[in-house]
């Protein structure tokens, strides 16, 4: 089965500072990749996709990632972090070609300080 | 259009009991699907429905655990025999057909815990 890992279990950012957190899939064709948030007892919200074309997505709340072939990674930016950003963020990719259901990664939790 | 919605959001229940969750789906959604999210995870998947059809189980879908989506609308998770184990976040997504994974839309879970 195909999976994503997400090295990072927790990142602090400062408000106001860029932010990146990583996201590296395992071997595939080129996969369909998503990032989800998902703000503590909430469900999830979906940020952003990659399916073909542009190697750059961008999302909605300001985020944007990138689809790195040759590094096996969709990292998700953002250039300045808001408060309201902290939450559990998750990468995630089809189980398998062509799977109705998705394999989640671990998840990376953000927190803001002032 | 409400979204996904979830009953209850919380759920306490002691061992040995059964307990049964509901999920409406976004109307005219044909596609729903059931994860489950345990403490510092990402959910993992249980089950899918295209219309009233069960389609696909997991693994983790034991004998206690049941699906069902009779008319094809709302979809309930039954839990026979709970165990400390299956305290988790349990949520619904649903998605039109001809969209699949790019349609998903998540509810806000149902979370349960197991005393």
């Amino acid at each position: 089965a195909q999976s994503v890992t997400q090295p990072d279990i927790h990142i602090t950012v400062s408000e106001g500072a860029s932010l990146e957190l990583r996201c590296n899939y395992s071997y595939g064709a080129t996969p369909y990749l998503f990032w989800y948030v998902q703000s503590p007892g909430q469900g999830l919200q979906l940020l952003l996709k990659y399916f073909s074309g542009d190697t750059l997505v961008q999302g909605i709340k300001g985020f944007e990632a990138e689809f790195k072939r040759s590094q096996s990674s969709f990292n998700l930016r953002k250039p300045s972090v808001h408060w309201s950003d902290a939450a559990e963020y998750f990468c995630a990719r089809p189980h398998q070609t062509g799977a109705n259901n998705l394999f989640f990664g671990t998840g990376t939790r953000l927190t803001v300080i002032p | 259009d409400t979204g996904v919605s979830q009953d209850p959001r919380h759920k306490i229940t002691k061992r040995g009991q059964n307990v049964t969750f509901r999920c409406d789906p976004i109307s005219e959604h044909n596609r729903l699907y059931w994860y489950r999210q345990t403490l510092g995870q990402g959910p993992e998947f249980l089950t899918y429905f295209q219309n009233e059809a069960q389609l696909e189980k997991s693994r983790l879908l034991s004998d206690r655990f049941s699906a069902e989506r009779p008319k094809g609308s709302f979809s309930t998770l039954e839990i026979q025999r709970t165990e400390q184990g299956d305290s988790a976040m349990y949520l619904c997504a649903s998605s039109p057909s001809g969209t699949g994974l790019r349609g998903y839309t998540f509810g806000s879970g149902t979370r349960l815990t197991v005393v």
